[in-house]
């Protein structure tokens, strides 16, 4: 089956930098997702990763290690409106469709002044 | 720009009743999909279509059922809603090919049942 692990909350500083982590087992592993959910609203996509290594996109990066089955979404220069939920979500192939996403229970950050 | 629209924010049903969500993408994605997001579990996959009158079930597909008649539209179906059914109802969407895509997500149906 899949499972996928990260903390519920975290806390951060505003102007600091904040790593969350997750973890995942899943069969037929093809790729792991980030998004950000902002109270109410639907999620939007971070970022994507599939090869080993870490992925740069401005204040944001995402790493990954698929012998681990570890990522983590890096957060530099935390701004108040980076307080949000982050979702892992890993991409497996439970169907000839290909495109399954399997989220894990989503990790909500707060930005303290 | 990518839209995907649900046809209400929050909607209010006794016990019982049947309930349409309805879902419309302006992308001509093949892929849609189902979800019911709940505190401290996450997403999780009720069904999604791969193709107009494709269907196949998610995770938790069960008092649920959908319909995809046109390429744009997706409807999740409660038979008989019941209380257990109250959570964000989220829809989304991805084109076929490669490489993969990230989903679009709909703004979700609050849905309330009492």
């Amino acid at each position: 089956g899949q499972n996928i692990d990260q903390p519920t909350e975290m806390t951060a500083t505003e102007g600091a930098i904040v790593q969350i982590n997750c973890t995942y087992q899943t069969s037929g592993f093809n790729g792991l997702f980030w998004y950000q959910q902002h109270a109410g609203e639907a999620p939007t996509f971070l970022s994507y990763n599939v090869l080993d290594g870490l992925e740069e996109k401005g204040r944001f990066s995402s790493f990954l290690s698929r012998s681990k089955g570890y990522s983590y979404l890096l957060l530099k220069e935390l701004q108040m409106k980076d307080s949000a939920s982050y979702l892992c979500a890993v991409r497996d192939q439970r169907s000839n469709a290909g495109n399954m996403l399997t989220f894990g229970g989503g990790t909500r950050l707060m930005v303290k002044p | 720009d990518v839209k995907v629209t649900q046809s209400s924010r929050y909607l209010v049903k006794r016990t019982g009743e049947k309930v349409f969500l309805e879902c419309v993408q302006d992308m001509d994605h093949e892929n849609m999909f189902w979800y019911r997001q709940d505190p401290g579990l996450g997403l999780r996959l009720i069904y999604f279509s791969y193709d107009v009158k494709m269907k196949e079930k998610g995770d938790i597909p069960e008092g649920y059922s959908v319909s995809r008649e046109k390429k744009e539209r997706f409807s999740l179906i409660l038979e008989s809603a019941s209380t257990n059914q109250t959570s964000m109802y989220l829809c989304a969407s991805i084109p076929s090919g490669r490489p993969p895509r990230e989903q679009f997500f709909g703004p979700g149906t609050r849905l309330t049942v009492l």
